[in-house]
């Protein structure tokens, strides 16, 4: 069964470092998204990105977020200069285009040190 | 941004008897429902879904109920496995946008054997 991948599976970081975190959209999906989830909060949406354009992002982010799909078959989340408070559960997502629900990948826990 | 809620964080329930996860919105213009199901260290996995147009939907030993009115939807899974044990999130989208899904809180589910 298809399925949505992300690399690293952890990433350590030091405060004001850049991280790119990889996905792996599921392969005819066009419809991608980043959400994160804090220790212990609840899941919250980032960015909805289609036709190589942001559909919809959330005031979570910022102008230290940027997304990009650099190829047919990668999604990237960037962080320029990360945070204390970007240390969190980050999930990629996936939508085939006439489906409602959104499919999710493993996930990258990212520490901010 | 409470629009979806979780009130009870967890659950703790016997093998074989039902469980019952409650969810209830604020947003009347949420109009598609989901669950998933978080095990530990893994991303959300899509359980079961239903659209305002209904008010249940089945799946096997899952099936949610939707209450437009009181703006509250549940998920029933009967009987109970101890597989079942897991944090379940309830998700819900606006009229026509599947690109921006809001997560409860979650509830963690525990079936004793």
């Amino acid at each position: 069964e298809p399925e949505v991948t992300q690399t690293p599976s952890h990433q350590v970081t030091q405060m004001g470092q850049e991280v790119i975190l990889r996905c792996v959209p599921i392969s005819n999906h066009l419809y991608f998204y980043w959400y994160r989830q804090i220790l212990g909060q609840k899941v919250e949406f980032l960015v909805s990105f289609y036709n190589n354009e942001i559909s919809e992002k959330s005031e979570i982010f910022d102008d230290q977020f940027s997304v990009e799909r650099p190829d047919g078959s990668n999604f990237t989340l960037k962080i320029r200069s990360t945070k204390l408070e970007d240390s969190a559960m980050y999930f990629c997502a996936s939508r085939g285009t006439g489906q409602e629900t959104q499919y999710f990948g493993p996930g990258t826990r990212l520490l901010v040190l | 941004d409470q629009q979806v809620k979780q009130n009870s964080p967890s659950l703790s329930v016997q093998e074989g008897r039902i469980s019952i996860l409650n969810c209830d919105y604020t947003n009347s213009m949420f109009d598609y429902f989901l669950w998933y199901k978080k095990y530990p260290a893994e991303g959300p996995t899509f359980l079961i879904s239903i659209s305002s147009i209904k008010d249940k939907n089945e799946d096997g030993r899952f099936t949610v109920f939707l209450n437009k009115s009181a703006k509250h939807l549940s998920l029933h899974i009967v009987p109970s496995q101890p597989g079942d044990s897991a944090v379940y999130f309830c998700a819900a989208s606006p009229i026509g946008n599947f690109n921006k899904f809001y997560f409860g809180s979650g509830t963690k589910l525990n079936v004793k054997p």
